[in-house]
């Protein structure tokens, strides 16, 4: 069974520091991977994707990938209350027919 | 704004009654998906729909059906609701292009008493 896990939290960063956030999953022919925030009673919005290995930056969020090691995680700098919300991981596999694997998501908290 | 909207947003029901639950899509997408969302589960797929008349099961199927007549609706109906199917429902379109993923919908909220 193709896993998503990411650490639950809560997470809690003093504001203007660096989040980051961690996912590992366990599918090898995994070949898309996104980020979605998701603020308390809301939907989940897209963020950020990446499909090839290392570094992919949009504004302040910067999205990191490790094919190898199985590894994905998202980086949040200088953190702003704004940015509480919980954050999922979801990985797409190759031949999924489009379905996508969530993770159970981290609680972020940003304290002013 | 992906273009989807969900209804009812709220609805209470009894155990044992039938409810069916809408989305509608303006944007003409092929793929669209019903997941629900539990504290400590996080998402799982009920079932999905590629195209018109065309669906499959996902994780959590069971006591859950779908039709899709039109490109714009796919409707999830529980068939006789119980308690254990409280929960957010949520549907989700997929959209091409950069970033082809999934998109989603404002949710819907169900209590089953």
């Amino acid at each position: 069974q193709k896993e998503v896990e990411q650490n639950s939290g809560p997470l809690s960063v003093p504001e203007g520091a660096i989040a980051s956030l961690n996912c590992t999953y366990s599918d090898r022919g995994s070949q898309s991977f996104f980020w979605y925030r998701q603020y308390s009673g809301k939907s989940p919005e897209l963020i950020m994707f990446i499909y090839s290995n290392g570094d992919k930056e949009d504004g302040r969020f910067t999205a990191q990938l490790n094919k190898a090691s199985q590894y994905v995680s998202l980086l949040i700098r200088d953190s702003q209350p704004s940015d509480s919300a919980t954050y999922l991981c979801a990985v797409k596999s190759g031949g999924s027919n489009y379905k996508l694997t969530f993770g159970k998501g981290t609680l972020l908290t940003v304290n002013p | 704004d992906a273009g989807i909207t969900q209804s009812p947003r709220h609805k209470v029901t009894e155990t044992g009654t039938p409810v069916t639950l809408r989305c509608h899509q303006t944007e003409n997408h092929r793929y669209m998906y019903w997941y629900r969302q539990d504290p400590g589960h996080g998402l799982r797929l009920i079932h999905y729909s590629y195209g018109v008349k065309d669906t499959d099961k996902g994780e959590v199927s069971d006591g859950y059906s779908v039709s899709r007549s039109k490109t714009e609706d796919f409707l999830l109906t529980l068939e006789s609701a119980t308690s254990s199917q409280t929960s957010v429902y949520f549907c989700a379109i997929r959209r091409g292009g950069e970033g082809e993923t999934q998109y989603f919908g404002p949710g819907t909220r169900l209590l089953v008493l």
